[in-house]
């Protein structure tokens, strides 16, 4: 039974191009938030999807960031003209409802680097 | 003020202490918090749920103190893998229909020989 897979693991990307990132939650999960870790501080809240639609996207940056989660396929954070600033660990998880009394199931992150 | 609020650390204990952390939220109305943990440059993994007065697993202790708004967790005999940071969770204010969480900053914990 695998758990949440994130891909690419490792993603370098020059200043202005485009970042997408991949997440396949836990199976039978229909619950996905994405979270942004810079380096040395805490897990950061972005967005949170059920299949097709946004329910919370209050952590996004109103430009240049958005993100899906579409019938068929995994969740898509997409970065564009991406800068230096956006270099962190971007972290994906999943739960199986909506109440907060279930915690997260984590994916192992996509490092992102800007150079 | 900070939704979940934690000290940093780092702590650094000899192997065999006990060690506590304290973690303090701002929504009133939360029901349920949980403690991950996080090593260096991995995912967090969920360690514990805190749902009423506490809960215990082992040689960790978690506890809810609601009137004062405030989580612990306690490690006793403390061992060289529990070396990591430990992060406090609660959920975000407003959040009864979505399940958002908001984590702290975490709390380093370093376990010496």
């Amino acid at each position: 039974n695998a758990g949440v897979m994130q891909n690419p693991r490792h993603l370098v990307r020059r200043r202005g191009q485009e970042a997408r990132l991949r997440c396949s939650p836990v199976k039978g999960h229909s619950h996905v938030y994405w979270y942004r870790q810079l380096p040395e501080e805490g897990l950061k809240f972005m967005v949170y999807l059920q299949k097709e639609n946004i329910i919370d996207e209050s952590g996004m940056p109103k430009e240049r960031f958005s993100a899906e989660f579409p019938k068929e396929g995994p969740s898509i954070l997409r970065i564009q003209q991406v800068v230096r600033g956006d270099s962190a660990a971007y972290f994906c998880a999943s739960s199986p409802g909506t109440s907060p009394n279930y915690g997260y199931t984590f994916g192992s992150g996509t490092r992102l680097t800007v150079v | 003020r900070k939704e979940v609020e934690q000290d940093p650390g780092p702590f650094n204990v000899p192997e065999g202490a006990t060690v506590a952390f304290n973690c303090t939220y701002s929504n009133s109305a939360s029901q349920s918090f949980f403690w991950y943990r996080q090593d260096c440059r991995k995912e967090p993994k969920l360690l514990m749920s805190v749902y009423s007065s506490g809960n215990e697993d082992g040689r960790f202790t978690a506890q809810l103190n609601r009137a004062s708004q405030y989580i612990s967790l306690l490690i006793r005999d403390s061992k060289l893998s529990d070396s990591a940071t430990y992060l406090c969770v609660a959920p975000g204010e407003g959040s009864g229909n979505t399940g958002k969480l908001i984590f702290g900053q975490g709390t380093t914990l370093q376990v010496k020989p």
